[in-house]
């Protein structure tokens, strides 16, 4: 079946450095979503991104897909104490019938 | 106050024991899902559904059940036939099933301990 593999499990930054995210599926997707889990709640989605090449901006984040639709990535630029959460990609396509395939997810701490 | 409800937010029992944890949404929602999250293993998906009276297993459903007799609600059990079953459970809702686009909305959780 479908799977996809993110990396790293964890992240441990200074406040103000960089943050990246990557996430890898074993087969093409149609889409891929980003979620964000503050410690002690639930998944909250973040964006969708659908286009091969697509890359879309939040504020301090950057999401990007894959030419191949096969990867894609989350990086955030000058983290802040409230960056810190389990950041998930969930992908769609494929034989998932429109159910998401998370990723293991990373663990973003940062110290102030 | 739209969104997804489940009761209760900790909830402890004995080896042995079913439990059924409970899950409702005012979202309007067609389809259903339910999660399981252990450290470092991300969300695994249990069951799912659709529709009402309809549902179907997803990659870790054994030692599990559920019904979807109402669109509102998607209760799960958690039978003695889980040989791990402390976790925590998460239940999810979509617009529709099979539409690529549709993004998931997540209850706050259920965190059991089975002792």
């Amino acid at each position: 079946g479908q799977q996809v593999m993110q990396i790293p499990q964890y992240q441990h930054v200074q406040e103000g450095e960089d943050f990246t995210t990557y996430c890898n599926s074993s087969t093409t997707l149609s889409n891929i979503q980003w979620y964000k889990q503050r410690p002690g709640g639930h998944p909250v989605f973040l964006i969708q991104l659908v286009k091969s090449g697509e890359v879309k901006k939040q504020k301090r984040l950057t999401f990007q897909f894959g030419e191949a639709k096969k990867n894609s990535s989350l990086h955030i630029t000058a983290t802040q104490t409230t960056d810190v959460g389990t950041y998930f990609c969930a992908g769609a396509g494929g034989t998932s019938y429109g159910k998401l395939t998370f990723g293991q997810g990373t663990i973003l701490t940062v110290h102030p | 106050d739209g969104g997804i409800t489940q009761s209760p937010k900790y909830l402890f029992r004995k080896e042995g024991q079913n439990v059924t944890l409970s899950c409702e949404q005012n979202l309007n929602h067609d389809a259903m899902y339910w999660y399981r999250q252990d450290p470092g293993q991300g969300l695994r998906l249990i069951y799912y559904s659709q529709i009402v009276n309809d549902f179907q297993k997803g990659d870790i459903a054994e030692g599990y059940s559920v019904s979807r007799e109402k669109k509102e609600s998607f209760p799960l059990t958690v039978t003695s036939a889980q040989k791990n079953p402390t976790a925590f459970y998460l239940c999810a809702s979509s617009p529709q099933l099979g539409r690529w686009t549709d993004t998931q909305y997540f209850g706050p959780g259920t965190r059991l301990t089975v002792l």
